[in-house]
């Protein structure tokens, strides 16, 4: 158990549908990072948070979005579902909100499936 | 931009045989690098890191990787493979802007060990 978790780990949904993915950091940890996972484009960085606050975005489609609420864990919404945003999401964790020492700690995932 | 390049998607070894795992990187200023290891229907958990103290960097497991800063290099490598070690592989690289952080990642490179 990395410490970060995930829920849920899988989710099935159909086209056009909306979806919440929920993440809760590592105990100590205030920056969150979401990616992508898929076969065709591999791990794809997302968004990151910092306590609360947006600090960076990466290939984060528009249909997307993410939040970072007062007790740190982070849901990232994705809306107007396609075939392809079926993925894998991880969610990762950091002490601060930089990777400069320590990298991350990852969540096992959630996966999406859109059908 | 930063940015890393696996070389190889796929690399079979036998048990007991060298792993080497190639990862080349692009960055205008000191990379700060990252191998990570993957196993089936898991996150991705930390193998090493390079953070520009020592140039040779050991990590869990037996692996260690070198930096190379005349070759770009950040090659990851293991004595003796063992069946245990089957598993995709990422390199990645820090990317630091104004707002916050992100690591970037390879493709990936899956290892297979036969016996």
């Amino acid at each position: 158990d990395s410490g970060v978790t995930q829920t849920p780990k899988h989710l099935i949904t159909a086209t056009g549908q909306r979806v919440t993915l929920r993440c809760s950091p590592r105990s100590g940890d205030l920056s969150v990072y979401w990616y992508q996972q898929s076969l065709d484009q591999g791990l794809q960085f997302l968004i990151q948070y910092y306590n609360g606050e947006e600090r960076a975005k990466g290939n984060i489609l528009e249909r997307f979005s993410a939040q970072q609420f007062p007790d740190l864990h982070s849901e990232l919404n994705l809306s107007s579902l396609e075939l392809g945003d079926s993925a894998l999401y991880f969610c990762a964790s950091s002490v601060d909100g930089t990777t400069r020492n320590y990298g991350y700690t990852f969540g096992s995932g959630t996966r999406l499936t859109v059908v | 931009a930063q940015s890393v390049t696996q070389l190889g998607s796929h690399v079979s070894v036998s048990e007991g045989a060298l792993v080497l795992l190639r990862c080349n990187y692009s960055s205008s200023v000191p990379p700060y690098l990252f191998w990570y290891v993957q196993y089936p229907n898991q996150g991705l958990q930390l193998l090493l890191k390079y953070t520009s103290a020592a140039t040779l960097v050991k990590g869990i497991n037996g692996f260690e990787a070198e930096f190379k800063k005349s070759e770009t290099s950040f090659h990851l490598t293991k004595p003796s493979a063992h069946m245990s070690d089957a598993a995709e592989y990422f390199c990645a690289v820090s990317v630091f802007n104004q707002a916050g952080t992100a690591l970037i990642f390879g493709k990936g490179t899956t290892l297979s060990v036969s016996s």
